[in-house]
């Protein structure tokens, strides 16, 4: 069975870091590409980052780039993202999520980790 | 970068009704659409991927057409256990989402 379980989240200032971890299990998790998806309050989805199976290449919205970083160690299936310069629009459910064998949808999602960003 | 319309925000039917959602992109986006349920307090799950193709283990009364710009994602008879929101994606130009229909029964 499929497992992503996301750990990390928290309350944090606005300017500061956070990591967020995803541990996966279940499945081969270098076969896969992997990606980090957020959900603000009562909204909608936005997808945040994803990293190719080797973790050689990596892929942002502008909403993002240049702060956060995407990225995975295979021998401990593990999926991590470093989120620094926070700000407030960055509170959300972060889920980690396995991209499906065509790269272009989330087939399998984790239970979600909150951050807030707040003073 | 290519914006996801869903419509309506907020779909009431009854139990047994069949159910249909639309996703409008703003731009052809060639079939690379896929829709997520969203149950309350859970994570989305993978309905349809590609227009029509049934992800594993999904009822075979949710479909999905499509073409071009336009979507739709359909329920052929309701069930309780169906009530969620539901969000269209796109991934012709990396990834966008809806911002959902919220199914309940009425």
């Amino acid at each position: 069975e499929v497992q992503l379980v996301e750990s990390g989240g928290g309350l944090v200032q606005p300017g500061r870091s956070l990591k967020l971890s995803c541990a996966a299990s279940g499945f081969t998790f270098s076969n896969y590409y992997m990606a980090w998806v957020r959900q603000a309050p009562k909204k909608g989805l936005e997808w945040v980052a994803t990293i190719s199976t080797s973790g050689s290449r990596t892929y942002y919205p502008d909403s993002v780039k240049g702060r956060f970083t995407i990225s995975r160690d295979n021998a401990k299936s593990s999926l991590y993202l470093q989120m620094n310069s926070l700000k407030s629009e960055d509170t959300a459910t972060y889920y980690c999520a396995r991209l499906g064998t065509g790269k272009g949808y989330f087939d399998y999602w984790g239970q979600g980790v909150m951050v807030t960003v707040s003073s | 970068d290519i914006q996801m319309t869903q419509s309506p925000s907020l779909l009431s039917a009854s139990v047994g009704d069949r159910v249909t959602l639309s996703c409008k992109a703003s731009q052809n986006i060639y079939k690379y659409l896929n829709w997520y349920q969203q149950k309350l307090g859970e994570a989305p799950k993978l309905l349809i991927y590609y227009t029509n193709s049934l992800q594993t283990g999904i009822p075979s009364r949710f479909s999905g057409s499509g073409s071009g710009t336009d979507y739709t994602l359909t329920i052929s008879s309701l069930q309780p256990e169906d009530v969620a929101t539901y969000f269209c994606q796109q991934y012709n130009s990396w990834f966008t989402f809806g911002s959902g229909t919220k199914l309940e029964i009425k």
